[in-house]
């Protein structure tokens, strides 16, 4: 248990849905992050929210969308997506400020499109 | 752009053998991090190293950070079948935004029984 819960865990979605992705932190941290994590690449950084105010958006395409209502929760937003899209999608928290910017991850979801 | 290059890509081994994965990159980081990755679940922070030549041991795990502080190895000791997973490093920015981790591919390992 790292403390950053992902739900759900597994979401197959036409590309004509749309969903959501929750996660949330139970931490103290004061900033959050969505990650894409595909086979055979690094782990891609999509949204960076501090202090509840997205600083990063590494031009993800507009078909994903974030939210992050409080410190605590953070949301993925997900329409029209495309067969490309299916990966695993993983939440982080730390407590930025620290030099070491040490990140807990969740569990993940893993998304099908189809 | 920083880019860290793990290496070897996929390890099988025998219970009870050592192994040792590298992380390396041309750029100096502030302090890098490793991370294991089991099937179905997100990464767990094993350990960070932050100072150059810095070797930590977490039980049959031995972390070491390169002087220049751009590269580091993983030596894992007779290994077990728990050890099996996705081995990340990753580096933190040695200058500008500090919430920015930059990820390598990471190293597979299946330890058999």
């Amino acid at each position: 248990e790292t403390g950053v819960t992902q739900t759900p865990r597994h979401l197959v979605m036409g590309m004509t849905n749309k969903k959501s992705l929750k996660c949330e932190q139970h931490l103290g941290h004061n900033a959050m992050y969505w990650y894409k994590q595909s086979a055979k690449k690094p782990l891609e950084l999509m949204f960076v929210y501090s202090l509840e105010e997205r600083v990063e958006n590494n031009s993800v395409p507009s078909r994903f969308s974030p939210e992050c209502p409080n410190s605590s929760h953070l949301f993925l937003h997900l329409h029209t997506l495309q067969p490309e899209d299916s990966a695993l999608y993983l939440c982080a928290s730390s407590q930025e400020g620290l030099a070491k910017n040490i990140q807990y991850f969740g569990a993940g979801t893993r998304l099908s499109v189809l | 752009t920083q880019l860290l290059e793990q290496s070897p890509q996929f390890l099988s081994i025998q219970e009870g053998e050592n192994l040792t994965v590298y992380c390396n990159s041309s750029s100096v980081f502030s302090s890098l991090q490793w991370y294991r990755q089991e099937p179905g679940e997100g990464p767990v922070l094993l350990v960070t190293v932050v100072t150059g030549g810095e070797v930590k041991k977490l039980k049959r795990l031995t972390f070491q950070f390169g002087d220049a502080r751009k590269d580091s190895s993983l030596h894992i000791t007779a290994a077990q079948t728990g050890d099996t997973g996705l081995y990340l490093c990753a580096g933190a920015n040695s200058g500008g935004s500090n919430y920015k981790l930059t990820f390598g591919k990471g190293t597979l390992l299946t330890v058999n029984p």
